[in-house]
């Protein structure tokens, strides 16, 4: 089962809410990503989790909160967002985090508009 | 610096013509590993192929091949007979290998390949 699924599928919300995206595989793996994605552009790496601790953060604005509350889970918690942050984003995890070797397989998205 | 440049930005065939999508790398690292993905327009990113960089076979899955040259640091990918269903995003990605203890290495991707098929 090489799935990865993500909640919710659209998301609206506006600048003052509060929300969280949820993701969640089942494949054992080690390693989980969050990835923003702008129309017509490639992926851009937020975060990853090697191990359920935090091991890269791209220099994401603090008002988006990445949990890993077990290996199987990754939620994005999202406060004060902007308009500019309105984009396709997508959860991916792979068997591990620190060897690269190992292809990422992502969920389908969380397509999020900011009003 | 490793980078990855998809000359091609968009691509429109008739099906059951041939095409090929373009990928040239930069990377320092005599290890690095290279993958396609395929983004349809439900959004969702499919893993097709890995290659490590001292495996210089071809490969053929149905009808998709990849072509790795490390001489023209090039990782070309064909559909042969293509389909409709092949309309998609497709995407080349980089990444170096990082065997330290706590690093991570990042995936880089190209700008990808808008592929239209038309019946």
């Amino acid at each position: 089962d090489t799935e990865v699924t993500q909640t919710p599928k659209h998301l609206v919300m506006g600048m003052t809410n509060k929300k969280s995206l949820k993701c969640e595989q089942h494949m054992g793996h080690r390693a989980m990503y969050w990835y923003k994605q702008k129309a017509k552009k490639p992926p851009e790496l937020m975060f990853v989790y090697s191990y359920e601790k935090l091991s890269i953060n791209e220099s994401v604005p603090s008002r988006f909160s990445p949990e890993c509350p077990n290996s199987s889970l990754l939620n994005l918690h999202l406060h004060a967002l902007q308009p500019e942050d309105s984009a396709l984003y997508l959860c991916a995890s792979s068997q591990e985090g620190q060897v690269s070797s190992y292809e990422q397989y992502f969920g389908p998205g969380t397509r999020l508009t900011v009003t | 610096a490793q980078k990855v440049t998809q000359a091609q930005t968009e691509i429109s065939v008739v099906e059951k013509e041939d095409v090929t999508l373009d990928c040239v790398y930069e990377t320092r690292d005599t290890t690095y590993y290279l993958f396609w993905y395929k983004q349809p327009p439900s959004g969702e990113l499919v893993f097709l192929i890995r290659r490590n960089s001292f495996d210089e076979q071809n490969e053929i899955s149905g009808r998709y091949s990849w072509n790795f040259q490390k001489s023209t640091s090039s990782f070309n990918f064909t559909i042969t007979a293509s389909q409709v269903v092949d309309s998609a995003v497709y995407f080349c990605a980089l990444s170096e290998a990082s065997f330290i203890t706590g690093a991570n290495s990042k995936l880089t991707f190209g700008k990808g390949i808008t592929l239209s098929v038309r019946p």
